[in-house]
């Protein structure tokens, strides 16, 4: 198993350009997330899909959008890049169902760097 | 609401010193607890989990216990090796489906 897969691994943009960052996983999981690593503030989440279907707000979600596009993937989307938005972004997964411990399985990363 | 707080580093040891990374939380209700490690470049991995009260998670020769009483899951190893110099992070999460929440972070650096 592949577990979560991330594309691309690293970005340069220039501001106000888009893109797409793409998340799947295959483990059939329910529950997938996006985080964004700063140094010196651990991970915060940007977006959430408790299942499939379903997106909701995380902590710092301005400035991106998200698209659950069937149970395995989990898009996340910068409309508009800006320098604030150069970071590390993590997407994870977890089993998501009632009873569950909700660990969670994290993707190598993606690299963004916004100039 | 939940948060985590965990020591800030630079942490750094020689070979086969005790390490300790100490973690306490707050939340409501009966978290699940976690330690997650970042090798350079790479995502996070989990290192251990406990799931309720006085639970030991262990993985590695890594050890941390749930204790309630003192709102803690402190990381220990005894003796730390050169390939643990890593970001170690603490995390907790409530219920299925919902984010975990992380501390900050505590870098590791292991020398020979």
């Amino acid at each position: 198993n592949a577990g979560v897969t991330q594309t691309p691994k690293f970005q340069v943009l220039k501001t106000g350009q888009s893109m797409t960052l793409q998340c799947a996983q295959d483990m059939n999981h329910n529950s997938m997330y996006w985080y964004r690593q700063d140094p010196g503030m651990g991970l915060r989440l940007i977006y959430y899909s408790a299942s499939e279907g379903t997106t909701d707000k995380g902590e710092v979600p301005n400035g991106y959008n998200v698209s659950r596009l069937n149970k395995r993937e989990f898009s996340l989307r910068l409309e508009s890049a800006a320098p604030s938005q150069t970071s590390v972004y993590f997407c994870a997964s977890s089993e998501g169902s009632s009873g569950s411990y909700n660990e969670q399985f994290f993707g190598p990363g993606t690299r963004l760097t916004v100039l | 609401g939940n948060s985590v707080t965990q020591m800030e580093g630079p942490v750094t040891l020689s070979e086969e010193a005790f390490l300790t990374i100490n973690c306490t939380y707050t939340a409501t209700g009966y978290p699940s607890l976690f330690w997650y490690v970042q090798y350079p470049g790479e995502g996070l991995q989990l290192l251990l989990k406990a799931t309720k009260a006085d639970d030991k998670g262990s993985n590695k020769g890594f050890e941390a216990t749930y204790r309630k009483e003192t709102t803690s899951f402190h990381l220990e190893k005894g003796s730390v090796q050169v390939s643990d110099s890593a970001v170690y992070f603490c995390a907790l999460s409530g219920q299925a489906g919902t984010a975990l929440i992380f501390g900050k972070g505590t870098t590791l650096s292991v020398s020979s």
